[in-house]
């Protein structure tokens, strides 16, 4: 089992630019969830997908969309990237209930310029 | 406002000391509790999680739970350098899908 897999791991940006930032899981998880992470800061959640076909907003979900495609796969997209979306992006899976732990893919650092 | 609130540290601990991380939470209704750590440049990993009031033990890891009082604490004993890493609570607090998540502690475990 590769667990949680994001794709790129590093990427850097010019204001304006769109990317997406792939997601995916072979746990056989509900739940998946974007989250960004700044320095000396704790997890923010930016968008979560709490089963195949749905989506909400987290905490911080201005200048992001995203798809979940299938169970497996949950992708965030940056329509046009600002210097303030320069952070550290973790993705992570559960299987669904309340009691289940989070498991987090490896992280994308987004630098934009 | 949900939150989850730790002292940011950096906690400096003597190697084969006892630490103590603690973290408090605003929602009385809160259901499950979760320590994970980080280290610099990875990725958040599971220590522990707790549900019920008391302590529960994993090898040198002792997660402990008051409910009243609102606050969840992780002991390690025998400090090792390699536990220096930031230590992040994460509660779910009510029945939806989503983790409040403390900014973390940063440990420091001196040899």
């Amino acid at each position: 089992n590769a667990g949680v897999t994001q794709t790129p791991k590093f990427q850097v940006l010019k204001t304006g630019q769109s990317m997406t930032l792939q997601c995916a899981q072979d746990m056989n998880h509900n739940s998946m969830y974007w989250y960004r992470q700044d320095p000396g800061m704790g997890l923010r959640l930016i968008y979560y997908s709490a089963s195949e076909g749905t989506t909400d907003k987290g905490e911080v979900p201005n200048g992001y969309n995203v798809s979940r495609l299938n169970k497996r796969e949950f992708s965030l997209r940056l329509e046009s990237a600002a210097p303030s979306q320069t952070s550290v992006y973790f993705c992570a899976s559960r299987k669904g209930t309340v009691t289940d732990t989070q498991y987090f893919g490896p992280g994308t650092r987004l630098t934009v310029l | 406002q949900k939150e989850v609130e730790q002292n940011s540290g950096p906690l400096s601990v003597p190697e084969g000391a006892i630490a103590s991380l603690n973290c408090t939470y605003s929602d009385r209704g809160s259901q499950s509790f979760f320590w994970y750590r980080q280290y610099s440049g990875k990725s958040p990993e599971l220590i522990m999680f707790i549900y019920s009031n008391g302590d529960k033990e994993d090898g040198r890891f002792t997660a402990q739970l008051n409910k009243a009082s609102q606050y969840v604490s992780l002991l390690i004993r025998d400090s090792q350098p390699s536990d220096s890493a930031t230590y992040l609570c994460a509660v779910n607090m009510d029945s939806n899908y989503q983790l409040i998540w403390g900014a973390g502690t940063k440990l420091i475990i001196k040899p």
